[in-house]
């Protein structure tokens, strides 16, 4: 199976600071990349989906780049209400696979 | 609208089996695979395998060979996942969630194993 790598595991930011959260495949996986964003006691929220493409209602501070192996999750200007936990995914293989999760957390 | 309902909790002894339904509505149940994710307290996410909606069949990880069943019923537009042999570290939110992953996730069903 392909083995998703995301750092950091977690980040300590202030309001309105720009983030970078990375994610490595094991293989290339080409653009087949998505992101979600997860809060406690709910189900992960697609963010990002193709590596780059911003879901439907998701702002536009959220952005996606990377192709073949490595990737990038940036959020332009921090949010209180973006503080959580974010995942990549690999949609390459039918046996998708997780990164470790980044947690996100007010300085 | 689109969306993927779950059954509601369970609590389940160690042994036992546990069987999560997904109902599928407003788009075509079997036009895209089925995957089932699991979130132990305080974990990441785990992907536990798919159903292919249309033919029935299956692709599941390799730690859940022998334990997991998934099937299907496409007259009602539900996928199932059951869980057998369960034990402690079973204990977790488990999700459905469709191929088309522009679509939102089931809201989750937690599974509780304790004696």
């Amino acid at each position: 199976d392909i083995q998703m790598t995301q750092s950091p595991s977690s980040l300590s930011a202030s309001v309105g600071d720009r983030v970078t959260i990375t994610c490595r495949a094991s293989q290339s996986i080409s653009s087949y990349l998505n992101w979600y964003q997860q809060k406690p006691g709910k189900a992960p929220k697609l963010l990002i989906y193709a590596a780059s493409s911003l879901q439907s209602g998701v702002p536009s501070r959220f952005s996606g780049s990377g192709s073949g192996t490595d990737f990038t999750l940036t959020i332009s200007s921090l949010q209180p209400e973006d503080f959580a936990t974010y995942y990549c995914q690999q949609s390459y293989s039918t046996r998708i696979t997780f990164g470790q999760g980044t947690r996100l957390e007010i300085k | 609208q689109v969306q993927l309902v779950q059954s509601g909790a369970e609590v389940k002894k160690p042994g036992a089996s546990v069987k999560v339904s997904c109902k599928a509505s407003g788009y075509t149940f079997t036009g895209y695979y089925m995957h089932w994710v699991r979130q132990a307290p305080g974990q990441g996410l785990e992907w536990m395998g798919w159903i292919n909606p249309n033919s029935g069949g299956t692709n599941y990880a390799q730690k859940f060979q022998g334990r997991v069943t998934m099937t299907r019923d496409t007259s009602i537009s539900t996928a199932y996942m059951e869980l057998s042999r369960l034990r402690s570290d079973d204990t977790a939110v488990y999700y459905c969630a469709s191929e088309k992953w522009e679509l939102p996730w089931g809201q989750g069903t937690l599974v509780t194993v304790s004696s």
